[in-house]
């Protein structure tokens, strides 16, 4: 069953401006991890966080984790039209386990 | 790297035929894959667990005579729909566990039941 729920469903902003999702998990957790999946393809690895971090970046995208109230989010900043896209959050219970997906964010980026 | 394939990108079948989707890690070893679906829209479910070795830890629901997986190396796992029905069309992507506990994922596969 999909533990994770994903706010908003879907976003439309402009070029430029910042992208915030947020992800919010029912269960302990070892790990959270976000993807991105293109219309129709499989899915790209953006970042992975552990329960004892707080905070990670990688290039344009910064994320969260509150373990206290079982919620992540991602931040990508000066978002541009070819990071529209779906991005899901999931969750593994212990290290190297299976992922629990959440329900996902469909990003619009307008040019 | 990590690089994990899938082939075939899409299928079109007659009902009542069985399909065989292949997923590779091609520069990785994966004692570990997993074959999920997806439906339009939607996010992915997990149906199975796929050990180098073992049988497949299938997810409730998930009907392991349906859906035959077979992790006979590595590097290559198999997931085959047998006696398909135009219900079990949708699209299937497989993972493999590769290093620092992050899942890679294939493309993906596409079927088509007529």
């Amino acid at each position: 069953s999909q533990q994770g729920e994903e706010d908003p469903q879907a976003l439309s902003i402009q070029e430029g401006e910042n992208a915030t999702m947020n992800c919010s998990y029912k269960t302990s957790i070892n790990n959270l991890q976000w993807y991105r999946q293109n219309s129709g393809r499989g899915l790209v690895h953006l970042i992975l966080i552990r329960s004892n971090e707080r905070e990670k970046h990688s290039g344009r995208l910064r994320v969260t984790l509150d373990t206290s109230k079982k919620s992540s989010s991602l931040l990508i900043t000066a978002s541009r039209a070819a990071d529209t896209a779906s991005y899901f959050c999931a969750t593994g219970e212990t290290s190297g386990s299976r992922l629990t997906f959440g329900e996902g964010t469909q990003l619009t980026v307008n040019p | 790297g990590a690089v994990v394939s899938q082939h075939p990108s899409r299928v079109i079948c007659k009902s009542g035929t069985s399909v065989k989707i292949e997923c590779r890690s091609l520069d990785f070893q994966a004692t570990t894959m997993f074959w999920y679906r997806q439906f339009p829209k939607k996010s992915l479910m997990l149906m199975a667990t796929s050990n180098e070795g073992s049988k497949a830890t299938y997810e409730q629901g998930v009907e392991k005579d349906k859906f035959l997986i077979n992790h006979a190396s590595l590097t290559l796992s198999t997931l085959t729909v047998t006696s398909a029905h135009p219900e079990d069309s949708s699209f299937y992507i497989c993972s493999a566990m590769g290093p620092w506990e992050t899942q890679y994922f294939g493309p993906g596969t596409r079927l088509l039941v007529l």
